[in-house]
């Protein structure tokens, strides 16, 4: 079983939409949980760390599960900039090294 | 945000050449620093953990003679793809944690894009 899982997609969503991805990992001693967004041919950029109370950052939000051992990540009024792949990147320890889902593709038309 | 430099950006060479690509914190200070390979449409796959002053820890099915990493500085590391071939073309990404907070984020570097002919 992977680390860290992630549905690929590729999710094609018209602007305005409100999309959803989601990541499961196997680590249940697993202690930081972010979202980073990688652009095409590009190195991968913090999105946001998730939170066990859940956190917002504008049109985004993140949520953690820690039983269901489960993070999301929700895009409201998705915008055609939104279009990137999203990885689901877990952290066991702070000193351990970051372990990467294999990402969704998200593509944002107009 | 912290800067994470890495050169060069894109380079071209042929099969059996060695190639060098440096990994700097710009304003930071960075004792770890990893080193990731991706392959088209694939996730980030790590390499190898290189701390300064000690020997890289590398992954599984990575071989270390293969590929040289050295950290000789708070600053600065280098991996050094040696004889080249055609397989070894990827995009290598190094990242470096900043230990000064908590969290031990960790910033990316650009990227090299090697492609051996």
């Amino acid at each position: 079983r992977k680390e860290v899982e992630q549905d690929p997609g590729p999710f094609n969503v018209p602007e305005g939409a409100t999309v959803a991805f989601n990541c499961t990992y196997s680590n249940s001693a697993s202690q930081s949980f972010f979202w980073y967004r990688q652009d095409c041919r590009k190195e991968p950029k913090l999105l946001m760390s998730v939170y066990s109370s859940g956190n917002e950052d504008g049109r985004f939000t993140a949520q953690l599960n820690r039983a269901s051992q489960y993070i999301s990540l929700l895009i409201r009024d998705s915008k055609l900039s939104d279009s990137a792949t999203y990885l689901c990147v877990v952290n066991i320890t702070p000193a351990r090294q970051l372990t990467f889902g294999s990402g969704t593709q998200l593509t944002v038309l107009p | 945000g912290a800067v994470v430099s890495q050169h060069p950006s894109r380079v071209i060479c042929k099969s059996g050449t060695s190639v060098k690509i440096e990994c700097r914190s710009l304003d930071f200070q960075a004792t770890t620093m990893f080193w990731y390979r991706q392959f088209p449409k694939k996730s980030l796959m790590l390499m190898a953990t290189s701390n300064e002053g000690s020997k890289a820890t590398y992954e599984q099915g990575v071989e270390k003679d293969k590929f040289l990493i050295n950290h000789a500085s708070l600053t600065l590391s280098t991996l050094t793809v040696t004889s080249a071939h055609p397989e070894d073309s990827s995009f290598y990404i190094c990242s470096a944690r900043d230990m000064s907070g908590y969290t031990y984020e960790q910033y990316f570097g650009p990227g090299t894009r090697l492609t051996v002919t």
